[in-house]
């Protein structure tokens, strides 16, 4: 069965302290891994798309990685503004457009 | 360029109630996926919807159906509410044969009561 498990389901980080996220996935076959970032009471915001084992995609502060097992999100010198929930989820080949298998997610607090 | 965006925002219903949601893709795009998802859950997949078709469904009960319309909008119409169906609907919209990604919108906040 598909699954994705997000580690650890809490992180409190002082200002500047740097720290990863861990996305564990099983999947029959890996289309796509996608990081989103949500604020309370919103829908998810997509941060990045990952293929393929080796990849790595950068945005601002965040870093996404992949390997064949899981995923980290790395965040270098975190601000209160990063604070939020960040989900990850994964879609398997051989199905259509659809259906995007998610963890429970990682809620990050950012303390000044 | 707008973004998904869903209606309405808030919605208080009572069980054994109908209730029907809406979502607008973002421009551009021709998919629509419907997600439940439940305070301290990730979103669950309920749909998708391509061509006017259901083309994918997730492990929901039937009360749950759609609809997409010519403008690709759709709606999510959830029957013979159940207390357990209050949570947080989602619509995301996607370009089908351009990209795997999918677009969320802000989300209705559904209560059953």
């Amino acid at each position: 069965e598909d699954q994705v498990t997000q580690s650890p389901e809490a992180l409190r980080l002082q200002e500047g302290e740097s720290s990863s996220l861990n996305c564990s996935y099983t999947v029959s076959g890996l289309r796509g891994l996608f990081w989103y970032r949500q604020d309370p009471g919103k829908g998810p915001e997509f941060l990045f798309t990952l293929y393929s084992a080796g990849e790595e995609k950068e945005k601002e502060r965040l870093k996404a990685t992949l390997t064949k097992k899981e995923s980290f999100l790395h965040i270098t010198a975190p601000k209160p503004e990063d604070s939020a929930t960040y989900l990850c989820a994964v879609q398997a080949r051989g199905g259509s457009q659809g259906n995007l298998i998610f963890g429970k997610g990682t809620k990050l607090s950012v303390k000044p | 360029d707008a973004g998904v965006t869903q209606s309405p925002t808030h919605l208080i219903k009572t069980r054994g109630q109908q209730v029907t949601l809406r979502c607008s893709p973002k421009s551009g795009h021709d998919t629509v996926s419907w997600y439940q998802q439940a305070l301290g859950q990730g979103p669950q997949f309920i749909f998708q919807y391509y061509e006017e078709e259901e083309r994918q469904r997730g492990n929901f009960p039937d009360r749950f159906s759609g609809h997409q319309f010519p403008n690709y909008s759709s709606e999510l119409n959830v029957n013979a509410l159940l207390l357990g169906d209050s949570a947080l609907y989602l619509c995301a919209s996607s370009s089908t044969g351009i990209s795997y990604e999918q677009y969320f919108g802000p989300g209705t906040r559904l209560t059953v009561t």
